[in-house]
């Protein structure tokens, strides 16, 4: 039973240009949330899908937008990337609003 | 003030400790606590996940939340070198909502 899976593992990019992070939740889960870990720091919430729909968001600017696709997985996209967009960025599936979160292994993303 | 406190470390402990961790909150509407374990280069794995006040133990493992101090713990025993990790206290109204975490503790286990 495969958990979550994000791609790519890696990725450097230079300011300004744009990313687009994928997810694939774990069998039997149809929310998708993403957080942004940076060095040291415990991760951030960003925004959550469920039904194809952003049912929730974080303190993040509108240069921080998803998706989520009929087959439960999604993408996170950022626009005009800063230098301080450097971090983890981590993709967590859940089977429902009282299920717990589990996370991928994440993408590690380098801005120069 | 952060909605969640924690003491990041590090900490380091000989083999066969007994090891508490720690975090505090401010937001009364946490219903759902959480402990996560994040190794070096993974994603943070669900250890234990509690609702509301007391105690829960698994195997080495218990957490424990007072919601009228806004406190949680989590203790390890007989503390092993594979425990070696950062350990991730995260909170929120629902588990599979909007979760809010702590700094993340470090820990390390000596042999």
């Amino acid at each position: 039973d495969a958990g979550v899976t994000q791609s790519p593992t890696h990725l450097i990019k230079t300011r300004g240009q744009q990313v687009t992070l994928r997810c694939s939740p774990k069998s039997g889960h149809d929310t998708v949330s993403w957080y942004q870990q940076a060095l040291g720091q415990g991760p951030q919430f960003i925004f959550q899908y469920y039904e194809e729909e952003e049912r929730q968001r974080g303190n993040f600017p509108d240069r921080f937008s998803g998706h989520q696709f009929p087959n439960y997985s999604s993408e996170l996209n950022v626009n005009a990337l800063l230098l301080g967009d450097s971090a983890l960025y981590l993709c967590a599936s859940s089977g429902g609003v009282n299920q717990p979160q589990h996370f991928g292994d994440g993408t590690r993303l380098s801005i120069l | 003030q952060k909605e969640v406190e924690q003491d990041p470390g590090p900490l380091s402990v000989p083999e066969g400790a007994i090891v508490s961790l720690n975090c505090t909150y401010s937001n009364s509407a946490f219903q759902y606590f959480m402990w996560y374990r994040q190794y070096s280069r993974k994603g943070p794995e669900l250890l234990m996940y509690t609702y509301s006040s007391g105690n829960k133990e698994d195997g080495r493992f218990t957490a424990q939340v007072d919601k009228s101090s806004k406190y949680i713990s989590l203790f390890i025993r007989d503390s092993q070198p594979s425990d070696s990790a950062t350990y991730l206290c995260a909170m929120g109204a629902n588990q599979g909502g909007k979760l809010i975490f702590g700094q993340g503790t470090e820990l390390s286990v000596k042999p």
